[in-house]
C-alpha cells in the first residue's frame, strides 16, 4: 500500500520552542518524491519542500529543516524557534505513479500546529 | 510564477442544483490538473486526474457522473457537481502540473455548501 502516516494529530507549543512534525511513508516505488505543505486557516496550500528519494541529505531553509531517513521511511519536519504565524495544518505527501503514467499525491492526515504567544 | 486560481472561492447552493467550479493556471500551461476534496479537519483526497483533451481518470469511489470534469484547454479545468446534496458540502481544491516539474501548484480552494 502507498500511504503516509502523520501520527500527531495536533501539537501545541509556546512561541520560540522547537517543534518536530513526524511523517512516515510506505511505498513500493523505488523512485518517489516526498513533500511538505502548509495549510493556514485561509485554506490555501503552501508548498514547503519536495525531496527526491535518492537524495537523503537533510535540508535547512531558514527556521525550517527536514530530516529524510530512508531506512526508517521517515521525512520529519522541524521548525526552530516557532512563531505564532507558523500556526497551521501541515501535510506530508508522497508522489505515487499511476497506471496511466502520471503522478499523483497521497497526503497524510495532517498535523495541526498551534503556536501560542 | 505558477499561479493557479479557482472560481468561485465560496458557493452556497440548494440541494438538487448543479455547481461549476473553475480552475485556471494563470501563467503557465497545465498538462495535467488534479481535483481534491477536503472535509473539515481532514486530509485532501484525490478525486480525479484531468489531462487536457482527454477524459478524466477518477479515483475509486468517486462517481464520475456526479462530479463532471472537463479539461478543455491547457489553462482551464472545470469540476461540475451535479444534483448536489448536503453531503457534497466540502472544500474543493485543484492543482496543476506544468509538465516540466513534479511540483503541483495548488489553487486557493472553493468552499461548497449545499443547503
Amino acid at each position: 500500500a502507498q500511504k503516509v502516516t502523520q501520527a500527531q494529530t495536533e501539537i501545541s507549543v509556546v512561541e520560540k520552542e522547537d517543534v518536530t512534525l513526524d511523517c512516515v511513508y510506505e511505498t513500493r516505488d523505488t523512485t518517489y518524491y516526498l513533500f511538505w505543505y502548509k495549510q493556514p486557516p485561509s485554506g490555501e496550500l503552501v508548498f514547503l519542500i519536495r525531496r527526491n528519494s535518492f537524495d537523503e541529505q537533510n535540508e535547512i531553509s531558514g527556521r525550517y529543516s527536514w530530516n529524510f531517513q530512508k531506512s526508517t521511511s521517515s521525512f520529519n519536519f522541524t521548525i526552530t524557534a516557532s512563531q505564532v504565524v507558523d500556526s497551521a495544518v501541515y501535510f506530508c505527501a508522497l508522489s505515487v505513479l499511476t497506471q496511466g503514467g502520471s503522478e499523483k499525491l497521497v497526503f497524510g492526515k495532517g498535523t495541526k500546529l498551534t503556536v501560542n504567544p | 510564477g505558477a499561479v493557479v486560481s479557482q472560481h468561485p472561492s465560496r458557493v452556497i447552493c440548494k440541494s438538487g442544483t448543479s455547481v461549476k467550479i473553475e480552475c485556471r493556471s494563470l501563467d503557465f500551461q497545465a498538462t495535467t490538473m488534479f481535483w481534491y476534496r477536503q472535509f473539515p479537519k481532514q486530509s485532501l483526497m484525490l478525486m480525479a486526474t484531468s489531462n487536457e483533451g482527454s477524459k478524466a481518470t477518477y479515483e475509486q469511489g468517486v462517481e464520475k457522473d456526479k462530479f463532471l470534469i472537463n479539461h478543455a484547454s491547457l489553462t482551464l479545468s472545470t469540476l461540475t457537481v451535479t444534483s448536489a446534496h448536503p453531503e457534497d458540502s466540502s472544500f474543493y481544491i485543484c492543482s496543476a502540473l506544468t509538465g516540466r516539474s513534479y511540483e503541483q501548484y495548488f489553487g486557493p480552494g472553493t468552499r461548497l455548501t449545499v443547503t
